[in-house]
């Protein structure tokens, strides 16, 4: 799978919008995008995914780039949940659920 | 609906010994993957069942190895353990097996500490 790269750490204020970007400059056209986060202590869990077009759900929205070499996770109203590590991952539409985590953005959210 | 069940939780062994741990999937799920947490390495992939085949391995030793049932329960069985696994094992399950299929839902780990 094509590698993704996210800064290290972030911090936002709670109640403020957060912007989380991830670069993935070797996607492939197969490639979905997906976002997981992981809470102290716990498994990862999902967040949201897309392929070409902005995507919104319940927690967060993903905005993907028009050559899809870059997307942002936004997430519209941090909370104190949400401080968590978030991960952006490619994953192949062919090749099954092998994920390449890397080391993700850990997001401090301050009160 | 209950989630991803991982037993035991917590186990203690030594050197040379070795450990199976278990991976109750949600029901109706095909998919089981496995992934080792370490604070150095990160999560990292192992293998991925589907419907009872290995559809993909990691880059691991042989000494790890997984199956999985008709029920779709999953086990990994890793022998000959050294003081470097120990790790957070993580199980995952989904519906189906590849991106287009969504979500995966992770269970709570089963912390392995070898001595």
């Amino acid at each position: 799978d094509a590698k993704t790269t996210q800064p290290n750490s972030m911090e936002s204020n709670e109640e403020e919008p957060v912007h989380l970007p991830c670069n993935h400059s070797t996607i492939s056209g197969t490639d979905y995008i997906h976002w997981y986060r992981q809470l102290p202590s716990q498994g990862p869990e999902y967040v949201i995914h897309g392929l070409t077009s902005n995507v919104n759900n319940r927690m967060a929205s993903l905005a993907i780039a028009e050559d899809r070499k870059s997307s942002t996770l936004i997430l519209h109203r941090a909370t104190l949940r949400d401080a968590a590590v978030y991960y952006c991952i490619l994953r192949d539409g062919d090749t099954g659920n092998q994920f390449y985590f890397g080391t993700g953005t850990s997001l401090t959210v301050i009160p | 609906k209950a989630g991803v069940t991982q037993t035991p939780r917590y186990l203690i062994k030594t050197r040379g010994q070795q450990v199976t741990l278990s991976c109750s999937p949600i029901s109706g799920h095909r998919s089981v993957s496995w992934y080792q947490q370490t604070p150095g390495q990160g999560l990292q992939f192992l293998f991925e069942y589907f419907s009872e085949t290995q559809r993909n391995k990691g880059n691991f030793p042989g000494r790890f190895s997984g199956r999985q049932f008709s029920n779709s329960r999953s086990e990994m069985n890793v022998s000959t353990l050294e003081l470097g696994d120990s790790a957070l094992y993580l199980c995952a399950s989904s519906v189906g097996s590849g991106g287009r299929t969504g979500e995966l839902f992770f269970g709570e780990g089963s912390r392995l500490t070898v001595l």
